[in-house]
């Protein structure tokens, strides 16, 4: 149980383009999903906290309008980078988290890898 | 000065070894310690979770917390091949957000 999965698991895109990545939750119900950013052999660094139905609140330093977050449902998350650069080429990990599970454990996605040229 | 510092390694050793992975943190709020397993290119697997300083053990790892130091360790006992990865350990902050440390890379040599 607790299986997060991101679509797509690597992306190319160009610069000035935006991209969407997919978060989700296959086997519960996740009232509360992250995202991360992960630079190679770099640790992972929290991006933005969503919970269902609300704005997400970013970490300091995360541009809002650049790294739109969407949680519409209790399932599903997406993280849409805008007008990608060079610079946005990172490892963007997801995770879950439900409070019915009555712990602080969050589940992870297996990360999508995105290049921009 | 970073919240939770972890060696970056590499480190190397033998099958069948023991491994001593460690972290120092700063903050007193943190309450809740894990340990994360990550394969390269791979999301984090939660390996240890604990929180009152002291031995947690499960199977051939053993999370130990001293908060008085501000100091935690995983060990690795009769460590294989397939333990070579990247270990990150975490703390958590508040209700929700996780801290990681750098990650201290890992290889067993067969």
């Amino acid at each position: 149980g607790a299986v997060v999965s991101q679509h797509p698991s690597w992306v190319i895109c160009k610069s000035g383009t935006s991209v969407k990545i997919e978060c989700r939750s296959l086997d519960f119900q996740a009232t509360t999903m992250f995202w991360y950013r992960q630079f190679p052999k770099q640790s992972l660094m929290l991006m933005a906290t969503s919970n269902e139905g609300s704005k997400a609140t970013y970490e300091q330093g995360v541009e809002k309008d650049k790294f739109l977050i969407n949680h519409a449902s209790l399932t599903l998350s997406t993280l849409t980078v805008t007008s990608a650069h060079p610079e946005d080429s990172s490892f963007y990990i997801c995770s879950a988290r439900s409070f019915t599970t009555g712990n602080y454990e969050q589940y992870f996605g297996p990360g999508t890898r995105l290049t921009v040229t | 000065q970073k919240e939770v510092e972890q060696d970056p390694g590499p480190l190397s050793v033998p099958e069948g070894a023991i491994v001593s992975l460690n972290c120092t943190y700063s903050n007193s709020a943190f309450q809740y310690f894990m340990w994360y397993r990550q394969y390269s290119r791979k999301g984090p697997e939660l390996l240890m979770y604990t929180y009152s300083s002291g031995n947690k053990e499960d199977g051939r790892f053993t999370a130990q917390v001293d908060k008085s130091s501000k100091y935690i360790s995983l060990f690795i006992r009769d460590s294989q091949p397939s333990d070579s990865a990247t270990y990150l350990c975490a703390m958590l902050q508040g209700a929700q957000k996780l801290v990681f440390g750098q990650g201290t890379r890992l290889t067993i040599n067969p």
